[in-house]
């Protein structure tokens, strides 16, 4: 069985560009959840998909967006890229009560 | 309300000794508390987790210690191993919310 897969595993950017990453559950999660995990940091909880819907949302702009597909696997959008947005970026899937969460090896992402 | 305070930033301990992790909150709302265990290139993965109706939790070497009245909880690593060394994440939320209010993490490593 495979665990939570992300993609890519890295990508540089440049600012003011835009990027997706991608997620696919751990087989049969129907929740997403997207982390944001800066160098020495914890996690911080971006949003959470559900249904296709977002379902929940951290304190982040609305420059990040995603999406989840009618298979749950995911998407995160961050548009106009800044320096600040260089970060390993985590997408984690459950079942239900929801409470162990599945973590993927994250998207390290470099914004030059 | 929604931090969760980790200390220490980083642990050093000599093979065969106990390793202590410290986590403190503020949101009385919250009611599971995991513990997480991240190596460098790999995504977090839940190690132990309490809720607060026990003051205690013991799976193998790891025991989480609660103390609902001062707002905090531990980790205990008996008999560490140097397979231990990794980074340590503590966090909170509200059961079924999945949304995770994580410390900021505890660099762990075990001399041989």
């Amino acid at each position: 069985d495979a665990g939570v897969t992300q993609s890519p595993t890295h990508l540089i950017k440049t600012r003011g560009q835009q990027v997706t990453l991608r997620c696919s559950p751990k087989s049969g999660h129907d929740t997403v959840s997207w982390y944001q995990q800066a160098l020495g940091q914890g996690p911080q909880f971006i949003f959470q998909y559900y249904e296709e819907e977002e379902r929940q949302r951290g304190n982040f702009p609305d420059r990040f967006s995603g999406h989840q597909f009618p298979n749950y696997s995911s998407e995160l959008n961050v548009n106009a890229l800044l320096l600040g947005d260089s970060a390993l970026y985590l997408c984690a899937s459950s079942l239900p009560p929801y409470n162990e969460q599945f973590f993927g090896p994250g998207t390290r992402l470099t914004v030059l | 309300q929604q931090q969760v305070k980790q200390s220490p930033q980083s642990l050093i301990v000599q093979k065969g000794g106990i390793s202590i992790i410290n986590c403190a909150y503020e949101n009385t709302a919250f009611d599971y508390f995991p513990w997480y265990q991240q190596f460098p290139g790999k995504g977090p993965a839940l190690l132990i987790a309490i809720r607060p109706d026990v003051s205690e939790k013991k799976e193998g070497r790891f025991t989480i210690s609660f103390n609902k009245s001062a707002k905090q909880f531990s980790l205990h690593i008996m008999d560490s191993q140097p397979g231990d060394s990794a980074t340590y994440f503590c966090a909170a939320s509200i059961w079924g919310a999945q949304k995770l209010v994580f410390g900021q993490g505890t660099r762990l490593t075990i001399n041989p």
